[in-house]
């Protein structure tokens, strides 16, 4: 079955502009994460999504940072004003439940100019 | 804080050998444990996962882990290596339950012919 996909694979940003980051989790699955892993470094949590609730942003570097899921499946992850340090590779992952395995995806690679 | 270390940032290994990656953890309880690979462009894949019971694990693709407790470490093993190991291994750990994973910053292996 179809995994977890994310659209754009790159994107690259000048400072100052908006981007929005788009994930389509497995169907079914009710958990949707967002990491960032910045360029040889380990992914860091960002957000948690359970169906459309945001549960957990604690993450979130910035309030430049927001993320929604508004009908409980596709996510987009919006980062306004973007700053030379957002550059890194955005991955989405999703699970049936919180306690799941986390699928990921093959991430975005954002580069701010 | 919890914390995942992985002292390691690059081990090479001859095809056929066998492979050892190391990693440490800081947490007051039982942790999940989990080790993820990623290739080149891929998203992260799940190789094994520890929650409780049996503290040796074993995963896909031939790999196995041992939790121990009084070491806090959780190594990831593999009797022969095959050239298409080559990845970078990123050992993770679920502090209360399987979401908000914390990674270490990974283990680039090389396999040389």
């Amino acid at each position: 079955g179809a995994g977890v996909s994310q659209s754009p694979r790159y994107k690259v940003a000048k400072r100052g502009q908006d981007v929005a980051l788009r994930c389509d989790p497995i169907s079914g699955h009710v958990s949707l994460f967002w990491y960032q892993q910045a360029l040889g470094q380990g992914p860091e949590f960002l957000t948690y999504f359970q169906n459309e609730a945001q549960l957990d942003k604690s993450g979130l570097p910035s309030d430049r940072f927001f993320a929604e899921r508004p009908e409980g499946s596709v996510s987009t992850l919006k980062i306004q004003r973007t700053q030379q340090e957002d550059s890194a590779v955005y991955l989405c992952a999703s699970s049936l439940g919180n306690q799941e395995t986390q699928y990921f995806g093959p991430g975005t690679r954002l580069l701010v100019l | 804080a919890q914390s995942v270390t992985q002292p390691d940032i690059h081990i090479t290994v001859s095809e056929g050998a066998s492979l050892e990656l190391r990693c440490n953890y800081s947490y007051g309880a039982t942790p999940y444990l989990f080790w993820y690979v990623q290739s080149p462009g891929q998203g992260l894949q799940l190789l094994l996962k520890y929650f409780s019971g049996d503290t040796l694990v074993q995963g896909i693709k031939g790999f196995e882990a041992e939790f121990k407790r009084s070491q806090s470490s959780f190594n990831l093993r593999k009797p022969s290596v095959h050239w298409s190991d080559a990845a970078e291994y990123f050992c993770a750990v679920g502090p209360d339950s399987s979401y908000k994973l914390i990674f270490g910053s990974g283990t680039r292996l090389l396999v040389r012919p």
